[in-house]
């Protein structure tokens, strides 16, 4: 089934307005996401992360909201930047193998100035 | 500042030769990863090293070889490049097994 994935591959806002990336995952035995954030020829750069005995976790203009009953995880930018736009995706530790991470996709943000 | 390092950033090769991917890091960490990113899918583990002496294959290793003489690098080897291996390669590091990694800005192989 699906592991971690995103729903939209892309997402175009508004310079000042908020996004929301959308993740979603399938193995219950997670306990542990990183949303990452990439810039074009760049390697990944972490934003935020939470763990799985939390719903939600903010930080500077970024919140990741975790719904475990839905399996679901949301990274929220606050007031989108122009530097905001990149691809961004989620990345999932699976508890019962050797602390790897599993890595969405990811979704492209393009902030329209 | 302490830093992952990869080189070289650009690589053309044949069909057929060995390719070895630098990766160097200045954190002191010990472990150490390989990912390789392709359109379509997430990072994709390749090998991964938890320490000196130690390595493990991750679940794309097919065709790809580490080895860590010390804590700073982990080379990835391509024995017979193929065309299959046309990717953008992303070294990764962790203070501990499951926290966060940090990654280098990669390097983007075309085998021809």
């Amino acid at each position: 089934g699906e592991s971690v994935g995103l729903h939209l591959p892309t997402l175009s806002v508004q310079e000042g307005d908020n996004s929301i990336i959308n993740c979603a995952y399938s193995n219950s035995a997670s306990d542990y996401f990183i949303w990452y954030k990439q810039e074009s020829g760049k390697g990944p750069q972490f934003i935020i992360d939470i763990r799985s005995n939390m719903d939600k976790r903010q930080g500077q203009r970024v919140t990741v909201l975790l719904n475990k009953t839905v399996k679901h995880l949301s990274l929220q930018i606050a007031a989108t930047q122009p530097g905001d736009s990149a691809v961004y995706f989620c990345a999932e530790k699976w508890r019962n193998t050797g602390n790897q991470f599993y890595f969405g996709t990811g979704t492209s943000l393009t902030v329209i100035p | 500042d302490a830093e992952i390092t990869q080189s070289p950033r650009h690589k053309i090769t044949e069909t057929g030769r060995q390719v070895t991917l630098a990766c160097h890091q200045t954190w002191n960490h010990n472990n150490m990863f390989w990912y390789r990113q392709d359109l379509g899918h997430g990072l994709r583990l390749i090998h991964y090293s938890y320490g000196v002496q130690d390595t493990n294959k991750g679940e794309v290793s097919d065709g790809y070889s580490v080895s860590r003489s010390n804590t700073e690098d982990l080379p990835l080897t391509l024995e017979s490049a193929a065309s299959s291996q046309t990717s953008v390669y992303f070294c990764a590091s962790s203070e501990m097994k499951g926290s966060p990694l940090h990654f280098g800005n990669g390097t983007r192989l075309t085998v021809t």
